[in-house]
């Protein structure tokens, strides 16, 4: 099965810094990676997500990029602030057109910005 | 996502009892998920079901069971509570693999 390995566990930055997660997984057949952002003691949410047809998506202050060949696959957060403190949890799966799966999570970075 | 729901939030229960989390959607999304989280080891799979009466199971299955006799109702039972199973539990959906999935709030288990 897919194994998503994510790092660094914990990230602790100041205000306005940029900040990198980065995630690799195990399965070449894998095709969907979203991201996940999860605030103390609230539900994970999706953030952005990209499939493996692009190598790089953007939202405002958020990126993913996407090397399939090295399989492994980034969040960029830009301009960080306060708020974005939270865990943010990457995952991968297989979807349509690539026999189907279920996501598998990594374990989670806790980001910590500081004002 | 006010179109899924989950109960309790809160539980807490003795070893050895059953107990059923409740999950609910209104958004018709044929695939329902439930998850437990626990520090140091993310989001792990418990079960899934991709349709009404068609489940399976997910990484860490043992001690749950759980059903789907309707496509807006996954609930999870633990048929005899342990310890180990102290977690927070979240029900997800979506509209199929390769599409995001939309959590629930969650319930926390306390097995005493």
């Amino acid at each position: 099965g897919e194994n998503v390995e994510q790092h660094p566990s914990t990230l602790s930055v100041q205000e306005g810094d940029s900040a990198v997660i980065k995630c690799t997984y195990s399965d070449s057949a894998s095709n969907y990676f979203p991201w996940y952002k999860q605030e103390l003691g609230k539900r994970p949410q999706l953030i952005i997500d990209i499939r493996s047809n692009v190598g790089e998506k953007k939202d405002q202050r958020i990126a993913v990029t996407l090397n399939k060949t090295a399989k492994h696959f980034s969040l960029h957060i830009t301009e960080t602030q306060p708020e974005d403190s939270a865990v943010y949890f990457c995952a991968a799966s297989r979807g349509k057109n690539s026999g189907y799966s279920t996501l598998t999570f990594g374990k989670g970075t806790m980001l910590l910005v500081s004002p | 996502d006010a179109g899924i729901t989950q109960s309790p939030r809160y539980k807490i229960t003795e070893t050895g009892r059953q107990v059923t989390l409740m999950c609910h959607q209104t958004w018709s999304h044929s695939y329902m998920f439930w998850y437990r989280q626990d520090l140091g080891h993310g989001l792990r799979l418990i079960y899934y079901s991709a349709a009404a009466d068609i489940t399976d199971k997910g990484e860490v299955p043992d001690g749950y069971v759980v059903s789907r006799s309707k496509t807006e109702n996954f609930p999870l039972t633990l048929e005899s509570a342990t310890r180990s199973q102290t977690s927070v539990y979240f029900c997800a959906s979506s509209a199929g693999f390769g599409s995001p999935l939309h959590f629930g709030n969650g319930t926390r288990l306390t097995v005493t």
